[in-house]
């Protein structure tokens, strides 16, 4: 049983334009919801997160919206970088406890 | 930099075998973790340890064991190795200052199991 789904194994944009990439929840309990970048040979380094009390957090580049209702939340990266090009992961954080439940992944080409 | 390493960074065993993997922190945070990155699975967590000698399982626990008696190092044991735990391994950390929402990890530990 997947808690936190990320359906599409990758996305290729070009550089400049925008970058979203979905996550799909089933467990109501997740109280924070986190993105991690990874890049090859690398751990994951932690990037966004969102309270499950917002619907919207920005960082710079990134910026993380939340629909509660559909238990949903993207990731929008504007303007995309080279550099950018790594695998997210989405995670939720289980109501007031340490442990994350991450989705599988998604690869992210930005083509110059 | 969280001050996180882990070694071996690349192992290369055969079925049967022990293996033990270590993760060490600097950073003197209370809580850490063992994950496997799998293609098509993310990151799974295995065990984690929320103080000295403190530890309690994940999702993935079985053929897994661990063991934390200092409070910067965090052993993983896979105490006869199979073809299934070929995987990357990956120590994560938080919980300095309270605050648990970010998990640090480190550089990941590969491991094949032959």
């Amino acid at each position: 049983d997947q808690q936190v789904k990320q359906n599409s194994p990758s996305l290729s944009v070009q550089e400049g334009r925008i970058s979203i990439l979905n996550c799909d929840y089933t467990n109501s309990m997740f109280d924070y919801f986190l993105w991690y970048k990874k890049y090859p040979a690398e751990g994951p380094t932690f990037l966004i997160s969102i309270s499950s009390i917002k619907d919207k957090n920005e960082d710079g580049r990134f910026t993380v919206f939340l629909n509660k209702s559909a238990k949903h939340l993207s990731l929008h990266i504007v303007p995309s970088q080279p550099g950018d090009s790594a695998v997210y992961f989405c995670a939720g954080r289980m109501d007031s406890s340490y442990k994350l439940i991450f989705g599988s992944g998604t690869r992210l080409l930005v083509r110059p | 930099d969280a001050g996180i390493t882990q070694s071996p960074r690349h192992k290369v065993t055969e079925t049967g075998t022990p293996v033990t993997l270590r993760c060490h922190q600097t950073e003197n945070h209370r809580y850490m973790y063992w994950y496997r990155q799998d293609p098509g699975h993310g990151l799974r967590l295995i065990h984690y340890s929320y103080g000295v000698k403190d530890t309690d399982k994940g999702e993935v626990s079985d053929g897994y064991s661990v063991s934390r008696s200092k409070t910067e190092d965090f052993l993983l044991t896979l105490e006869s190795a199979t073809s299934s735990q070929t995987s990357v391994y990956f120590c994560a950390i938080s919980g300095l200052a309270g605050d648990l929402t970010e998990q640090f990890f480190g550089p990941g530990t590969r491991l094949t199991v032959l």
